[in-house]
């Protein structure tokens, strides 16, 4: 069974607009790594929040981290059309375990 | 650098037979990892590895099989190809190795295998 799940699985959004993604996961973790899949490619690295970190920004990204709730969510600011794409959360047991995916649509 | 490099493309199998998809990273990762991606199921972890010589099963390591002869390359075998192993196959690795592969994963663009 896969260790994350992301909420919600699709989103339809216009441009302009942000973009809000959770994913709850169901053991400890001593991080939480976001990924962003463009149709047809492979995975890239968005953001990786430690454990003891609450909240972390990279551009128009923000990450937040609830360890109590075993829950992260993912804010797109100011979304644009090339934000079009299926965003993962993963968590490390070792290696990392990916949740299902939040596929995004940013309409112009 | 090239980064990971997965070779075929794509690749159409009949029941039964065998292959093997290529991974390799320039990175000098100690940690590599082979997924497979079907519609609705996101990534499920097939085999990885954190080091050469070690190899270790992931979710779903039936019908596959791995070596890690080098830091550079995983390659993963199927011996007897069935269509539920019709999916698109992604390699990846990072740094972290024997810290457990909670580092950050670079992944290679797929390979995407039919079985008929």
């Amino acid at each position: 069974s896969q260790q994350g799940e992301e909420d919600p699985q699709a989103l339809s959004i216009q441009e302009g607009e942000n973009a809000t993604m959770n994913c709850s996961y169901k053991t400890s973790i001593n991080n939480l790594q976001w990924y962003r899949q463009n149709s047809g490619r492979g995975l890239v690295h968005l953001i990786l929040i430690r454990s003891n970190e609450r909240e972390k920004h990279s551009g128009r990204l923000r990450v937040t981290l609830d360890t109590s709730k075993k829950s992260s969510s993912l804010l797109i600011t100011a979304s644009r059309a090339a934000d079009t794409a299926s965003y993962f959360c993963a968590t490390p047991l070792g290696k990392l375990i990916f949740g299902q995916g939040t596929e995004l649509s940013v309409k112009p | 650098n090239a980064g990971v490099t997965q070779t075929p493309k794509f690749q159409v199998l009949k029941t039964g037979q065998s292959m093997t998809l290529q991974c390799a990273q320039d990175m000098n990762h100690e940690y590599m990892s082979w997924y497979r991606q079907d519609p609705g199921m996101g990534l499920r972890l097939i085999h990885y590895s954190v080091g050469a010589g070690i190899t270790d099963q992931g979710e779903v390591p039936n019908g596959y099989n791995v070596s890690r002869s080098t830091t550079e390359d995983f390659p993963l075998r199927l011996l007897s190809a069935a269509p539920s192993q019709t999916s698109v196959y992604f390699c990846a690795s990072s740094y972290s190795g024997r810290t457990g592969g909670g580092g950050e994963l670079f992944f290679g663009e797929g390979s995407r295998l039919t079985v008929l």
